[in-house]
Parts: structure tokens; C-alpha cells; sequence
């Protein structure tokens, strides 16, 4: 069964440093998402993206990220300057068609760990 | 105010008991899901019910919606050990986008 894939799995890192987070939607999807969980809290949305733009952006996501599509196959999650406070889980997802049908298809995450 | 409240937040039970577990949010919708989490991992879709719908089954999963009162519940038959899990009721917010509004979760265990 095809899935969303997250590289790194755990990713730890300084304060201040950059980071890449790496994922690789399902290949016939066409819109792609970034959430993150902090440990013991619910899910947020950080970011969609469609048709090689940003779609929607959440308040949480400023200047710090930016997101990339660099090549047909990857999606990548950059956070220019780490905060101890971006210590998270940061998931990957997918889906086919947004709107009343989109079920969204979530990878195993990445876990930062900012020190 | 927050989008997707679920409660309990945390459910034991014994393994072949059934749980209930209730959701409520504050906007429009134009549909809600259910996403399962085993510790640690990523989110699993489980079930998503349109606004027009007012109940859907899948398997051992029965999920009511009462748009009125801005509510769902999901009810899990005849539990499993293998069950014990998070599990989180999303909403699209009204929004066609597929930006997902997540709730706080319930943490069920089921005790074998």
C-alpha cells in the first residue's frame, strides 16, 4: 500500500541552527501538508501546498520556515533558525483531492529535538 | 476558542467492552474525521463523515455527527487490546482547502 515517508526519523540540533525535514508524499497526490504535534498536545496545522505554492499558512508558520518541492518526488519542511520551542513532531501528509473528500495520509513523522 | 474538543480524555476499558468517545467544534463544516495514533506514530485516517450524513460504519467503528450541536461521537465495538491508542476528531472548518482542525484527543487503553 503506497505511504507517506519522513526522513529523519529524530533529528536533534542547536538552537539557532537550520534544519531540513524531508518527506515523500504518495505519488499520485497532488496536495501536500505540514503539521506538528508537541509532546502531550494536539496536532496543528503549519502548511498546505498545491500546484507548487502555498495554499493556506498558519500564524505558527512564519519568516523561520519555508516549504520546497524540489523535484518531483520530495517535500521538504526548512526551519532557517531553530528555537528551543520548535521541538516537536513534525508530520508529513498527503491527499489525492482537498475539500469534502480529502482524507489526509500522515508519514511516521519526524521528531526534532532542539537543544 | 479551539476547534475539535474531544472528551473523555482518557478512557480504560476491558478488552471486548465498547468505547465511546465524543468530539465537539465551533464552526462550519463540511465534513469530520477520525484519526487513530499509536504512540509515537503517525496518524492513521479511520473514518470521515460529511455534514449531510448523520451516521457511518466502518467495520467496528460507528461514528455519529449532530451538526446542530456541533458534535460527533465515534463508538468502538467489541474492543481489542490491539485498540488502545489516541484517537483525534478533525475538522476542515468549513474551508475546501484540506487544512485539518485537530482536537486534543482521547487516550484509550484497552486492558486485555
Amino acid at each position: 500500500e503506497p505511504e507517506v515517508t519522513q526522513t529523519p526519523s529524530h533529528q536533534v540540533t542547536q538552537m539557532g541552527q537550520e534544519v531540513i525535514l524531508r518527506c515523500v508524499p504518495i505519488s499520485n497526490h497532488l496536495y501536500f501538508y505540514w503539521y506538528r504535534q508537541i509532546l502531550g498536545q494536539k496536532v496543528e496545522f503549519l502548511v498546505s501546498f498545491y500546484n507548487n505554492e502555498i495554499s493556506e499558512k498558519s500564524e505558527i508558520f512564519d519568516d523561520q520556515f519555508s516549504v520546497e518541492r524540489p523535484d518531483g518526488s520530495n517535500f521538504t519542511l526548512k526551519i532557517r533558525s531553530t528555537k528551543l520551542e520548535d521541538s516537536a513532531m513534525y508530520f508529513c501528509a498527503s491527499s489525492q483531492t482537498s475539500g469534502i473528500t480529502g482524507e489526509l495520509f500522515f508519514g511516521e513523522g519526524s521528531r526534532l529535538t532542539v537543544l | 476558542s479551539q476547534q475539535g474538543e474531544e472528551d473523555p480524555q482518557a478512557l480504560s476499558i476491558q478488552e471486548g467492552e465498547n468505547a465511546t468517545m465524543n468530539c465537539s467544534y465551533k464552526t462550519s463544516i463540511n465534513n469530520l474525521q477520525w484519526y487513530r495514533q499509536n504512540s509515537g506514530r503517525g496518524l492513521v485516517h479511520l473514518i470521515l463523515i460529511r455534514s449531510n450524513e448523520r451516521e457511518k460504519h466502518s467495520g467496528r467503528l460507528r461514528v455519529t455527527l449532530d451538526t446542530s450541536k456541533k458534535s460527533s461521537s465515534l463508538l468502538i465495538t467489541a474492543s481489542r487490546a490491539a485498540d488502545t491508542a489516541s484517537y483525534f476528531c478533525a475538522t476542515d472548518g468549513g474551508n475546501q482547502g484540506g487544512k485539518l482542525i485537530f482536537g486534543q484527543g482521547t487516550e484509550l487503553s484497552v486492558k486485555p
